[in-house]
């Protein structure tokens, strides 16, 4: 089945600065890649989500990018503020749609 | 709109009792319904999914049970709590092409 391998676990980065949380897949046969931001308590907030027939997409300071030959995905924040600080998950579809998800990345930006 | 209501928000409950969280989904029909656990700083594990009323696929082996005795209701329950059965467990329902919309969760404390 499928698996979400996905780093770092932890991520520290000045206000301001660029953040990049990488994940990895295991079957070519997923097409939907979304992204979601957890905040301490609550549930996951999708945030933004890609399909295997588009390399990039980018919604404001989010960007996520898709190299389905790697089987990788990477999220992309740029000009970090406190209030992007939460656990971000990657999570891909097996082939019955059912999401798997990463482990997680806690991303904390320092003002 | 659509939303999803999950309930109770926090709950402590004695190993050995019962357990039965609600999930609902307001404003479509037929959604694909999920139950997701998630350990103290941990990922989203898949316990049980329905593609519609009576339909309970289950993940992984444990002692936990689901039903869905309505279109837009899932319920997750157990017969005798283990203190492994902590966590925050989130309940989610899924769009056609769509990704996963997540309740706000139910944090289970078993003592």
């Amino acid at each position: 089945g499928e698996n979400v391998e996905q780093h770092p676990s932890t991520l520290s980065v000045q206000e301001g600065d660029s953040a990049v949380i990488k994940c990895t897949y295991s079957d070519s046969a997923s097409n939907y890649f979304p992204w979601y931001k957890q905040e301490l308590g609550k549930g996951p907030q999708l945030i933004i989500d890609i399909r295997s027939n588009v390399g990039e997409k980018k919604d404001q300071r989010i960007a996520v990018t898709l190299n389905k030959t790697a089987k990788h995905f990477s999220l992309h924040i740029t000009e970090t503020q406190p209030e992007d600080s939460a656990v971000y998950f990657c999570a891909a579809t097996d082939s019955s749609y059912k999401l798997i998800f990463g482990s997680g990345t806690r991303l904390l930006v320092r003002p | 709109s659509q939303t999803i209501h999950q309930w109770p928000a926090t709950l402590v409950q004695p190993v050995g009792s019962p357990l039965s969280l609600e999930c609902t989904v307001e404003g479509t029909s037929n959604p694909n319904l999920y139950w997701y656990r998630q350990a103290a700083g941990r990922g989203l594990q898949l316990l049980f999914y329905s593609v519609g009323i009576g339909q309970i696929s289950s993940e992984v082996p444990q002692n936990l049970s689901a039903s869905r005795p309505q279109d837009r209701q899932f319920i997750l329950s157990s017969k005798k709590l283990l203190l492994s059965d902590s966590g925050f467990y989130l309940c989610a329902w899924r769009r056609q092409g769509d990704g996963y919309t997540f309740g706000s969760g139910t944090r289970l404390t078993v003592v």
